[in-house]
């Protein structure tokens, strides 16, 4: 059974620019979720999705965004980068949402210089 | 704001003993508590989650849940060093869709 895959694992931005990250669940997982893991901040909800509508939100600004498709896959979108937004991006896989059955993937490293 | 609050450690326990991790949440509401291990590098690791008040055991690890205390525990009987890790507390008011409050995590080494 393949795991949750998250693509790029490691890029580099600069401050002004935007990226976006791709998630693939599990299959058969509708909820996915994305949280960005800081030193000092750790690990911080920033939405998650359920058959493409976007059910919650954490206290972020809006220049984070995201989607999920139609086949579940989920993309995550920052614009306007700042040094601050350096981080993990991590991507939870669910059946339903719930954290029981949450699976994470391998992350993808974001250094904004 | 909720909040889960941990001890950072390093918490050091000795290969065979009991490590016991500890964390404290601040919003009543919850309902739904977890425990993840992860390594360094690595992503987070489900490994416990309970709902009810006491305790809940699968192999070596226990998990405890008081929520008039608003205190969770994890404790780990036969500590190896492959559990040398960090250990991070969360919760939910839901099941979790609604996003997981995450404590900054506790490190824990086992020392051989």
């Amino acid at each position: 059974k393949a795991g949750v895959t998250q693509t790029p694992r490691y890029l580099i931005k600069t401050r002004g620019q935007q990226v976006t990250l791709s998630c693939s669940p599990i299959s058969g997982h509708r909820s996915v979720s994305w949280y960005q893991q800081t030193p000092g901040q750790g690990l911080q909800f920033l939405f998650e999705y359920f058959s493409e509508t976007q059910r919650n939100k954490g206290n972020f600004p809006g220049r984070f965004s995201g989607r999920q498709f139609s086949n579940s896959r989920s993309e995550m979108n920052v614009s306007t980068l700042e040094l601050g937004d350096s981080a993990l991006y991590l991507c939870a896989s669910s059946l339903t949402g719930d954290g029981n059955t949450i699976y994470f993937g391998e992350g993808s490293w974001l250094t904004v210089v | 704001q909720k909040e889960v609050e941990q001890n950072s450690g390093p918490l050091s326990v000795p290969e065979g003993a009991i490590a016991s991790l500890n964390c404290t949440y601040s919003d009543r509401g919850s309902q739904s508590f977890f425990w993840y291990r992860q390594y360094s590098g690595k992503s987070p690791e489900l490994i416990m989650f309970i709902y009810s008040n006491g305790d809940k055991e699968d192999g070596r690890f226990t998990a405890q849940l008081n929520k008039a205390s608003q205190y969770v525990s994890l404790l780990i009987r036969d500590s190896q060093p492959s559990d040398s890790a960090t250990y991070l507390c969360a919760s939910a008011l839901g099941g979790g869709a609604d996003g997981l409050t995450f404590g900054k995590g506790t490190h824990l080494i086992i020392q051989p």
